[in-house]
């Protein structure tokens, strides 16, 4: 069963702090790594995707990934109250045509202004 | 513009009735999948189809079914069989499919179903 694993929160910060967002994964064989937003009753919207070990930078938001320790994360700068939000982290697992994207639960942000 | 129309937007089903979630795409994606997402849950997948006419059972299939006879459309059916529907239903699409997905997947506005 392949699996990723998020904290619920919520996660509070005040305006302008650095919100960390973390998320693990138990397929080794994971390839591509996407971090979505999902207002509440709203449909999740992607931010960030990353595929190398490393960080990947955008805007405000910055996507880290270490494969060696299944683990993938993301970065808000400066955070605003309209990040106030749930982060699903999502997975596509080994490198097979008939993958698909695995969720977490997401955690919940909330930016205090 | 070009997107995923998911229709209605709220349902209500009476006990033992079967109905049917619209989802149509003109992004020209070739996979489609749908979606269940409960109350601190994530999502988790019902069914999926890669290619017209054929389509996979996902984590969740059991009183559902589907269909993909054109490349745009994969309604839902949420049958009777399915003992909890209440639930928020969402429908995506992807341009390739398993590992060469390389954006991730769009996503329809959902559709609310409820018991009544």
């Amino acid at each position: 069963q392949k699996e990723v694993e998020q904290n619920s929160g919520p996660l509070s910060v005040p305006e302008g702090a650095i919100a960390s967002l973390n998320c693990t994964y138990s397929d080794r064989g994971s390839q591509s790594f996407f971090w979505y937003r999902q207002y509440s009753g709203k449909s999740p919207e992607l931010i960030m995707f990353i595929y190398s070990n490393g960080d990947k930078e955008d805007g405000r938001f910055t996507a880290q990934l270490n494969k060696a320790s299944q683990y993938v994360s993301l970065l808000i700068r400066d955070s605003q109250p309209s990040d106030s939000a749930t982060y699903l982290c999502a997975v596509i697992a080994s490198n097979s045509g008939y993958s698909t994207l695995t969720f977490g639960k997401g955690t919940m942000l909330l930016v205090s202004p | 513009d070009g997107g995923i129309t998911q229709s209605p937007k709220y349902l209500f089903r009476k006990e033992g009735q079967n109905v049917t979630l619209s989802c149509e795409q003109n992004l020209n994606h070739d996979a489609m999948y749908w979606y269940r997402q409960d109350p601190g849950q994530g999502l988790r997948l019902i069914y999926y189809s890669q290619i017209v006419n054929d389509f996979q059972k996902g984590d969740i299939a059991e009183g559902y079914s589907v269909s993909r006879e054109k490349k745009e459309s994969f309604p839902l059916t949420v049958t009777s069989a399915q003992k909890n529907p209440t639930a928020f239903y969402l429908c995506a699409s992807s341009m390739g499919t398993g590992s060469d997905v390389v954006d991730g997947y769009t996503f329809g506005s959902g559709t609310r179903l409820t018991v009544v």
